[in-house]
């Protein structure tokens, strides 16, 4: 079981509102990683990091931003959400110590009315 | 470009039968493989891995072949249960640690 943790697991909010999903980790991973997935289908890269004070952007364009300020902790925020956004995003965590196998966080299941 | 993908995206079987769930990827530079388990609800969850080395590895009841010359990778779980109703992903690693993850195949178990 990975210690890694989304919050909210479920959220449904408004057009043009800015919001932050929240993930951490407690097992001093240095690679965090933000996937955006559609129900049953692939996950899509959007961000990642490598470490303190780093962030890339991922495969997938995305209008959201994260921030690396301390290693446990990687949000992911939306400034001004719209129904386009609505998907889950998943959060993983990897590290040179266990192969870089990425462990994943539950997800948050976003709804943007 | 490069993709990751799956040949089948659903597959029913009896429980205490064979699974067999394929993937085929296109970069022939891949170096590290990972199946990965999602419930329903949940975050994707790892099954087992496999290095371009090696052509077979096998854990707790799956068994993950790599074949590739026709750049085909495939997992087997043996004597199915109820608990491995999952969507099952093949993830390719591209350097730098980024995967990508395939399609998806919806495994369900019928009693």
């Amino acid at each position: 079981e990975a210690d890694i943790y989304q919050t909210p697991r479920y959220l449904v909010i408004g057009t043009g509102k800015k919001i932050t999903l929240e993930c951490s980790q407690t097992m001093g991973h240095d690679k965090m990683y933000w996937y955006q997935q559609d129900p049953g289908m692939e996950l899509h890269l959007i961000h990642y990091s490598y470490g303190v004070n780093s962030t890339e952007k991922g495969d997938l364009s995305s209008e959201s931003t994260v921030s690396r300020i301390r290693t446990e902790h990687f949000p992911l925020t939306l400034e001004s959400a719209r129904p386009s956004h609505t998907s889950q995003y998943l959060c993983a965590s990897s590290d040179p110590r266990t192969k870089n196998i990425q462990y994943f966080g539950a997800g948050t299941r976003l709804s943007v009315l | 470009g490069e993709s990751v993908g799956l040949h089948l995206p659903t597959l029913s079987v009896q429980e205490g039968d064979n699974s067999i769930i394929n993937c085929a990827y296109s970069n022939s530079a891949s170096d590290y493989f990972i199946w990965y388990k999602q419930e329903s609800g949940k975050g994707p969850q790892f099954i087992i891995d496999i290095r371009s080395n090696m052509d077979k590895r096998q854990g707790q009841r799956v068994t993950v072949l790599l074949n590739k010359t026709v750049k085909h990778l495939s997992l087997q779980i043996a004597a199915t249960q109820p608990g491995d109703s999952a969507v099952y992903f093949c993830a390719e690693n591209q350097g730098a640690q980024k995967l990508v993850f395939g399609q998806g195949t919806r495994l369900t178990i019928n009693p």
